[in-house]
Parts: structure tokens; sequence; C-alpha cells
């Protein structure tokens, strides 16, 4: 079965990188995607990466993919006050449909 | 429309009465999913349509839960005889229903059943 496993909680100061992982069961992943919500807000993409690569850049985020131990994080350079959100990791999955399996969520808090 | 829309954004509603919840997806989006989500959890999937047929309604935890989108557009999860244990934010997505499928999500339909 699916299970996507997050750590809860990361608090960062502001400008440090955030580095958030998230760990998946099924080998059969097609897709993996990060989706930020920010209160009271729906979930917003953020990025997503093939799961034939290893890493995805796009501006101050760094997605990387270890295949072999499942694991995934992504890596928010020169975190800012207004990355404070809850960040979700998900997988669509080969013969799964188009539907996505989110992890728990890892809520980022970014201090002065 | 340009985005998701989720209609009401909250519904407050009694015990054993029926809701209706209302998502009209980004148009052109031929994949229009609906999540559960509730507090301090990630999203569940609940049912997802590809055109106006139910592809996977896997999710649904029991009969008293029904979604239709009878023209491909529109869509409205339905839920009977509602109890406490409903109340959490429902969520609906659409998507291309292709290649990366991406979801864009509307901003949730907030449930509290009394």
């Amino acid at each position: 079965g699916e299970d996507v496993e997050q750590s809860l909680f990361l608090s960062v100061r502001e400008g440090d990188s955030s580095v958030i992982n998230c760990t998946y069961t099924d080998s059969s992943s097609t897709y993996l995607y990060w989706y930020k919500q920010e209160p009271g807000a729906g979930l917003q993409l953020l990025t997503y990466i093939f799961s034939n690569m290893d890493m995805k850049q796009d501006q101050r985020l760094t997605v990387l993919l270890n295949k072999k131990d499942k694991h995934l994080s992504l890596r928010i350079a020169d975190t800012q006050t207004g990355d404070s959100a809850i960040y979700f990791c998900a997988e669509s999955l080969t013969g799964g449909g188009n539907k996505l399996t989110f992890g728990t969520g890892t809520q980022l808090k970014v201090e002065l | 429309g340009a985005g998701v829309s989720q209609t009401p954004s909250n519904k407050v509603t009694e015990k054993g009465k029926y809701v209706e919840l209302r998502c009209d997806p980004i148009s052109g989006h031929t994949a229009l999913y609906w999540y559960r989500q509730s507090l301090g959890q990630g999203p569940e999937f609940l049912i997802y349509f590809q055109g106006t047929g139910a592809a996977d309604d896997s999710g649904l935890p029991n009969d008293r839960f029904f979604a239709v989108r009878p023209e491909g557009s529109v869509s409205t999860l339905k839920i009977q005889r509602t109890e406490r244990g409903d109340s959490a934010v429902y969520l609906c997505a659409s998507s291309l229903g292709s290649g990366a499928n991406v979801l864009t999500f509307g901003a949730g339909s907030r449930l509290t059943v009394l």
C-alpha cells in the first residue's frame, strides 16, 4: 500500500536554508510533488519531479530524489518569513490512476 | 474560469442533515478530484472523475458519500445523514489528466457538523 511520511515541524532562521524531508513506501511512483499550504488557503503546487530524475532546481527550490531509499527532499534557499506554511509531499503511482497520495505535512516556521 | 472555485466556503450543519458541496474546475480540465482534509492531516483522496464518469471512487468512506459530474465540468459532492466525524475541509482539484498531471486545488469548503 501507499504510505507517505514527513516530520511534523521544522523551525529555521530567516536567511538560512530549509530542508524538508519525505519518505514513501511504494516503489512504483511516477511523479513526486511538493505542495505548499498557507493558513486558510488551498494547496499550491511548488514543484514536481519525474521518478527517473535525481534532482530538479527551480529558483530557490531544489528537489532531491533518492529512489533507492524512497526519500524525497525539498531545499528552500534563503528562507523568508513568507515561506512559513505547511509543506506536503505527494506521489502518483504507476497503475494508480491519476490520483495523488499526500504525506502528513511539515509545518515550517521561519523566525527572524 | 481562472481557478478552481468551491462553494460554499463554509458550511455549518446539524447531525443527520444532507449537504451538497460544489466545485467549478478550470475550464478545459477533464479530470476532477475530491479530497478531504481533517485538522492536522494531509489531504485524503475521495473520488476522481475523468469527464463525466467516476474513474476511481475507492476513497469514499461509505455509502453516505456520493459525487456527480453530469456534464463533465461542475461537480457536486453529496453527503447524506451527516455525522460529526464528517467535519473537515473538502478540497476539489482539477487537472488536464495527463503527463505530470499537475492538480490545481480550490480553497476548499469547510464543513462543520454540530
